[in-house]
């Protein structure tokens, strides 16, 4: 059973377009990452938050601890954002991360 | 440069033919961590390590070995490797995850695939 929970699987998305990536978890966390990952396979990290909201360009990633909720915001977006974005946690009782299935994201100019 | 590195990129194998596929990291991170990446089941955590001779298992462990001698290095062994771990494998490390949490850093990946 995965807790891990994202939503949409799948995205298409004119250039320009605000998108929101949405995971939810199950249990209590200590740490949540947002990942991205281009075709080709590397992963990189965007933002690991454990409470409110980080900014880096035009990338935003809120987290709600109470609801169990974090959520990826790409502003102005443009066709090199297209990659699986991919949430992870670690719960607050061990050492393992857990992550969601992925949302793969299409920008269309 | 800051990075992780894993060979073989690419492997084909044969059941049963043990192999290992290494994982360094230049960053003198305490954290090393494997993950195998399957479709439609994403990212899952095999064994990772906290420190030097600290190892633990993730979430799918079976089939598979590690060890932690140097800090750097934390190679992933195949004892008889099967066709069900026909898969993407990423090796990653961060900086701390004893009392607070750090970003990851993944090597680039390892295809395996086992016939």
């Amino acid at each position: 059973k995965n807790e891990v929970e994202q939503s949409p699987q799948n995205l298409t998305a004119q250039e320009g377009e605000f998108i929101t990536i949405n995971c939810s978890y199950s249990v209590g966390i200590s740490a949540l990452h947002w990942l991205q990952q281009h075709p080709g396979g590397g992963i990189v990290s965007l933002f690991m938050l454990s409470s409110g909201k980080k900014k880096h360009g035009r990338l935003i990633a809120t987290i709600n601890i109470q609801e169990k909720h974090s959520s990826l915001h790409i502003t102005a977006s443009h066709p090199r954002d297209s990659a699986v974005y991919i949430c992870a946690v670690r719960w607050n009782t061990g050492n393992q991360f857990y992550f969601g299935t992925g949302t793969s994201l299409t920008v269309i100019p | 440069e800051a990075q992780v590195t894993q060979n073989p990129r690419y492997l084909i194998t044969v059941t049963g033919k043990k192999l290992t596929v290494t994982c360094s990291q230049n960053m003198n991170h305490e954290y090393m961590s494997w993950y195998r990446q399957d479709p439609g089941l994403g990212l899952r955590q095999i064994y990772y390590s906290m420190n030097v001779e600290v190892t633990d298992k993730g979430d799918v462990p079976e089939g598979y070995k590690v060890s932690r001698k140097e800090k750097r290095n934390f190679p992933l062994i195949l004892e008889s490797p099967s066709p069900n771990q026909t898969s993407l494998y990423f090796c990653a490390s961060s900086a701390r995850l004893a009392g607070g949490n750090s970003e990851q850093y993944f090597g680039p990946g390892t295809r395996l695939t086992v016939t």
